[in-house]
């Protein structure tokens, strides 16, 4: 089983800052890699897909990047209703793992 | 627009059993791989089954295989979870979730429906 790893945890910012958060997984995925945004009591939402497409209506300021072992999501500058948490996740083997989460909170 | 509604959740003694449905809408339910994934409180997220298009090749994950069956009836657009065997572990909120053709992330997501094993 693949498994991937979020860091950090938590990641303190305050809006209009820039968030960087990464997932590495353990064995290649070449890009085979997404990442969820969920906010508290909602279902997740797609962000990106294959490390660095963005879903459909997602903003321009989330994007992907990474291959291998190493993806990164950054979010340019943050907006209100960005405070979340972040989950990625691999579609390379089975099964289908996620990470644990990256709680991205007020400062 | 995509809809994906489920219910059937509730609280239940382990051992037990429970049929989770997911009433589809908004597309074409036949053409598209069909999931279900829990989240546990307060922890992440965890892929259960996974059945594709039309419903003859069904996938799972080893915490259920067994006592889980995924299961789909096209002509109803609706995605089904049956649970038996039940334990303190499977409890969580199960979402319903798509998958575009062909490529296994998760493009649209229900609400959710809880299941709370517990004596």
């Amino acid at each position: 089983e693949i498994v991937l790893t979020q860091s950090p945890a938590t990641l303190s910012l305050s809006p209009g800052e820039r968030a960087t958060l990464s997932c590495r997984a353990s064995q290649s995925i070449t890009t085979y890699l997404a990442w969820y945004q969920q906010r508290p009591g909602q279902a997740p939402r797609l962000l990106i897909y294959d490390a660095s497409n963005r879903a459909a209506d997602i903003p321009a300021r989330f994007s992907g990047s990474g291959s291998g072992t190493d993806f990164t999501l950054t979010i340019s500058s943050l907006e209100p209703e960005d405070f979340a948490v972040y989950s990625c996740q691999q579609r390379s083997s089975w099964p289908y793992t996620f990470g644990q989460g990256t709680k991205l909170e007020i400062k | 627009q995509v809809q994906l509604v489920e219910s059937g959740g509730g609280v239940v003694q382990p051992g037990r059993s429970l049929r989770l449905s997911c009433a589809a809408s908004g597309f074409t339910f036949s053409d598209y791989a069909m999931h279900w994934v829990r989240q546990a409180p307060g922890k992440g997220l965890e892929w259960v089954a996974l059945i594709l298009y039309d419903g003859n090749n069904k996938f799972y994950a080893d915490s259920v295989r067994g006592r889980f069956t995924i299961s789909r009836d096209n002509s109803e657009n609706t995605l089904y979870l049956q649970m038996n065997s039940l334990r303190a572990e499977d409890t969580a909120l199960y979402f319903c979730v798509r998958s575009p053709p062909g490529r296994y992330y998760f493009d649209n997501w229900g609400q959710g429906s809880p299941v709370t094993v517990s004596s």
